[in-house]
C-alpha cells in the first residue's frame, strides 16, 4: 500500500536559517505529492504540490521537487521566518485512488 | 466566510454518549472526507464520500458512522464515545474531474475530548 515517511521533529531554527524537511514515499504507479501546513489552532492548508516526476512545486518561498528515482519530495526554504512556525505534512495521492496518505507531520519552530 | 466549516469547534463529552460532528462546505465539491489527527500519528482517514449516494470506509472506521445529507453536508457520528476517540477531527473536500481535483481543502477542525 501507499505510505509516506517524513523527518521526525521537532525542528527548531533561527530566523533566516535554511530549512529542509525530508519526505520519502512508497506508492504504486505515479502518485501526486503534496506538502500541507498546519498553523497553530488551524486546519491544514495546501502549501505546494507536484503531479509528475521532476516537477517542482513552490509557494511562499518553499520548494519541493518530485524525485521519482529516489522516491522523495523534500521541502526546502532558503530563509525561514518566525511566521513559518507550524506543522508540515507530506502527503501523496496514488493513481486512481483519490485518498490522501499523510506522513506523521514535522513541527517547525522558528525563533527570532 | 470560510469555505469549509465544522461544528462544534470544541466538545467535551462522557464515555457512552452519542456525538455528532457536522461539516458544511460552500465550495460546490462532490467529494468529502473525515480524518482524525492524533499527536505523532498524522492524519488518518475515517470515511469518505464521492457523492451523496457513495459512502466508503477509510482506514479507521470502527466506532464511527457518517451521513451525507446533501452535497454540501457530511456528518460524522460516534454512536457510543470512548476515551481513545479523543482527537482532533477534520473534514475536507475535493473537486471531481477538474484540474484541481488532487487538492483537498480542510475545515478548521473539531477538538473532541471523551472523558
Amino acid at each position: 500500500g501507499n505510505s509516506v515517511t517524513q523527518m521526525e521533529g521537532p525542528v527548531t531554527l533561527s530566523e533566516e536559517a535554511f530549512l529542509t524537511i525530508n519526505c520519502t514515499y512508497t506508492a504504486t504507479g505515479y502518485p501526486s505529492l503534496f506538502w500541507y501546513v498546519q498553523y497553530p489552532g488551524e486546519g491544514l492548508q495546501l502549501l505546494l504540490k507536484a503531479t509528475k516526476a521532476d516537477d517542482k512545486g513552490s509557494n511562499k518561498g518553499f520548494e519541493a521537487t518530485y524525485r521519482k528515482e529516489t522516491t522523495s519530495f523534500h521541502l526546502e526554504k532558503g530563509s525561514v521566518q518566525v511566521s513559518d512556525s507550524a506543522v508540515y505534512f507530506c502527503a501523496l495521492r496514488g493513481g486512481s485512488n483519490y485518498k490522501l496518505t499523510f506522513g506523521k507531520g514535522t513541527l517547525l519552530t522558528v525563533n527570532p | 466566510d470560510a469555505d469549509v466549516t465544522q461544528t462544534p469547534r470544541n466538545r467535551i463529552t462522557k464515555t457512552g454518549k452519542r456525538i455528532m460532528l457536522e461539516c458544511s462546505q460552500t465550495k460546490g465539491h462532490d467529494r468529502m472526507y473525515w480524518y482524525r489527527q492524533d499527536p505523532g500519528l498524522g492524519l488518518r482517514l475515517i470515511y469518505y464520500s464521492f457523492d451523496v449516494k457513495d459512502i466508503n470506509k477509510g482506514e479507521i472506521s470502527d466506532g464511527y458512522s457518517v451521513s451525507r445529507q446533501a452535497q454540501a453536508k457530511f456528518s460524522l457520528s460516534l454512536e457510543s464515545a470512548i476515551p481513545n476517540q479523543t482527537a482532533l477531527y477534520f473534514c475536507a473536500t475535493s473537486d471531481l474531474g477538474r484540474g484541481d481535483s488532487d487538492t483537498q481543502y480542510f475545515g478548521p477542525g473539531t477538538r473532541l475530548t471523551v472523558l
